[in-house]
């Protein structure tokens, strides 16, 4: 049963950046058969992909359009998670923000973190 | 904006059926599978659905999903009050690379 445990600062004060990290248990975040992604949920925005990282013979990313520039998701194959990092981030950044897994191939996400709320605030 | 449309909520009464429908295109929908996921107050989403009409292990056989062109639809016979949740639908964009979600459509058990 694959596992994911978001870790990550509840608060971050405009124009700085946004951390997070997901640890997988049960997988690998190095397989060939899914791809690791960041999701984020609002009240205005509603469930919004956000990228994901991939390995396949070598590292992947990709990017949504809405944040592309200002994002960047990787992997940390020792500890077995991925990261996401959101720099200039404003009050519209405000939103839970989930990791997720996708099989390689696959349009769904079959297992999600448990979800960070990440307030951008002064 | 959402770019595929649900319905922004429906009812029904224990014990009966409801349908909530999923609205895309033909570059989304039209071409790829849809799943739905269901989500609880405070929680993270759950695959409910996926490949239009598969269901994940442990998934009741009381939610069924379809496709047919650019649009699916998501039911669920039997109602129980512990159905009220929050089901949202996903498929992906023409590029297989981007997920999209619906809108989400809140259901509640009268």
């Amino acid at each position: 049963q694959v596992q994911l445990q978001q870790s990550g600062p509840g608060l971050v004060k405009p124009s700085q950046t946004l951390s997070l990290t997901c640890a997988i248990s049960g997988d690998s975040v190095s397989t060939n058969s899914a791809g690791w992604n960041w999701i984020r949920q609002s009240p205005s925005r509603g469930l919004e992909w956000l990228g994901r990282t991939y390995y396949r013979s070598k590292w992947y990313s990709d990017y949504a359009v809405s944040v592309r520039g200002r994002i960047t998701i990787n992997a940390d194959t020792s500890r077995n998670q991925f990261s996401l990092h959101l720099n200039s981030v404003t009050p519209e950044d405000t939103a839970v923000y989930y990791c997720g897994r996708r099989d390689h191939g696959k349009g769904y996400l079959d297992y999600w973190g448990q979800g960070t709320l990440v307030t951008v605030s002064s | 904006q959402s770019v595929l449309t649900q319905p922004p909520s429906v009812s029904a009464a224990p014990g009966q059926k409801v349908t909530i429908s999923c609205s895309g295109g033909s570059s989304d929908i039209g071409r790829h599978y849809v799943s739905w996921y269901q989500q609880f107050p405070g929680t993270a989403p759950k695959l409910l659905i996926y490949d239009n009409d598969k269901r994940p292990s442990g998934i009741p056989d009381r939610f069924s999903g379809s496709k047919s062109g650019t649009s699916a639809t998501l039911g669920i016979t039997g109602l129980q009050t512990g159905d009220e949740a929050d089901y949202y639908c996903g498929t992906w964009d023409g590029s297989q690379t981007v997920v999209l979600f619906g809108g989400g459509t809140k259901l509640t058990v009268l």
